[in-house]
């Protein structure tokens, strides 16, 4: 009864320093997104895909990079952490792309950039 | 384009007493309208949704909320709050985006409080 699960829950990283999210879903979903989630704006979207081998860039997509080499996982890597990344990562997946469909959240991995 | 207001970043409440987190959209035709829950350390999950028929929709744990088209509002209410009901709540609109994606939009939280 997994659902999506995100590793790590918790990081600190030095500025510079690089680190990949590992988001894995077992609900054979074709949609996973990336959110980060910071005080009073809610969740904004960082990047998506809408299936094995493909991605796109959401709202915020400036210093991540992704990649969904198998469907059940979506990685989001940092390749130079910089303080303003400093926020908690959501994970998300849905069965389908529809405009009615609910998304399935991680549990969240919280980033520290100091 | 599309998004999402929530009035009122904090709610507190006694406990018993009515629930009512504001949600007003802006959206082209048709909304499709969402509200998620997320308990402290946990990710969101949902609460209910509005997508087509009748206006008023119940959600899980007492939660409804009511489509309004013509104030543009989907406020979430309970008639009696629990304590198992302090959490922070994101009201969400989805919409169709370039290339056939479906984005969602979120509001930035209302954190109910329910004070004994």
């Amino acid at each position: 009864n997994a659902g999506v699960t995100q590793t790590p829950k918790f990081r600190v990283l030095k500025t510079g320093q690089s680190m990949t999210l590992l988001c894995a879903q077992d609900m054979n979903h074709e949609y996973m997104y990336w959110y980060r989630q910071d005080p009073g704006m809610g969740l904004r979207l960082i990047h998506y895909s809408v299936g094995e081998g493909t991605t796109a860039k959401g709202e915020v997509p400036d210093g991540y990079n992704v990649s969904r080499l198998k469907k059940q996982n979506f990685l989001l890597g940092l390749e130079s952490a910089a303080p303003s990344q400093t926020s908690v990562y959501f994970c998300a997946s849905s069965q389908t792309g529809s405009l009615t469909g609910e998304l399935f959240f991680g549990e969240g991995s919280r980033l520290t950039v100091l | 384009a599309q998004s999402v207001t929530q009035l009122g970043s904090h709610v507190s409440v006694s406990e018993g007493a009515l629930v009512l987190l504001r949600c007003n959209y802006s959206s082209s035709v048709p909304p499709y309208l969402f509200w998620y829950v997320q308990y402290p350390n946990q990710g969101l999950q949902l609460l209910l949704k509005y997508t087509t028929g009748a206006t008023l929709v119940k959600g899980i744990n007492g939660f409804e909320a009511e489509f309004k088209k013509s104030e543009t509002s989907f406020h979430l209410t309970k008639p009696s709050a629990h304590m198992s009901d302090a959490a922070e709540y994101f009201c969400a609109v989805s919409a169709r985006e370039e290339y056939n994606f479906n984005k969602f939009y979120f509001g930035s939280g209302t954190k109910l409080n329910v004070k004994p």
